[in-house]
């Protein structure tokens, strides 16, 4: 069963505008990461933040993670049509030393 | 490029079929991951090895297995396949088991598997 959910499951914006994705999550965590995947390759990292982190910057990305609401949200600011792609958060929580991925949410950045 | 190599990149086999997906994980990292990823159940952990052990199990049939060689490549066996096996198989890599502090995963393109 997934931990994470992310909504929404589709977002369309135009190039310059930011995008904010939420995951929520139903048990503890150690810590939250988010990854993209472009259509059908591999996925690829882009932000881990630990349970005892409330926000992380790295770019254009910023990572918000609320325990008490079991929920993160990934914003991307000033979007470029490259960053058309799904989003996924995965969890890590307890000892089971598994990543728990949710279905993703696919981004479209029309030009 | 992640630096994670997959072979091969796609498969066509038979259902009851065998097939064997092979991984070989970024230099220096010790820890291998298997992932399922379907449009249905989306994507789904399989199985970790960390230098030659086996680590953590998701949600990997009997019908399948896996194992970690001392040269830390990693193959995942796939038997007597059905039609809902089909789906895109990653492996991951990274230098640390996931603990508590989290470690980053580095995927490789995938295989996509096709069983008819």
């Amino acid at each position: 069963s997934q931990q994470g959910e992310e909504d929404p499951q589709a977002l369309s914006i135009q190039e310059g505008e930011n995008a904010t994705m939420n995951c929520s999550y139903k048990t503890s965590i150690n810590n939250l990461q988010w990854y993209r995947q472009n259509s059908g390759r591999g996925l690829v990292h882009l932000i881990l933040i630990r349970s005892n982190e409330r926000e992380k910057h790295s770019g254009r990305l910023r990572v918000t993670l609320d325990t008490s609401k079991k929920s993160s949200s990934l914003l991307i600011t000033a979007s470029r049509a490259a960053d058309t792609a799904s989003y996924f958060c995965a969890t890590e929580g307890g000892s089971n030393y598994k990543l728990t991925f949710g279905k993703g949410t696919l981004l479209t950045v029309n030009p | 490029d992640s630096g994670v190599t997959q072979t091969p990149k796609h498969l066509i086999t038979a259902t009851g079929q065998r097939v064997t997906l092979r991984c070989s994980p970024r230099s220096g990292d010790l820890s291998v991951y298997w992932y399922q990823q379907s449009l249905d159940q989306g994507l789904q952990f399989l199985i970790q090895y960390y230098n030659g052990e086996e680590r953590a199990k998701g949600n990997i049939l009997e019908r399948f297995s896996a194992q970690q060689f001392p040269d830390l490549h990693s193959e995942l066996n796939l038997s007597s396949l059905e039609l809902g096996d089909s789906a895109l198989y990653f492996c991951a890599s990274s230098e640390s088991p996931l603990g508590q502090w989290g470690e980053t995963q580095y995927f490789g393109p995938g295989t996509r598997l096709l069983v008819l």
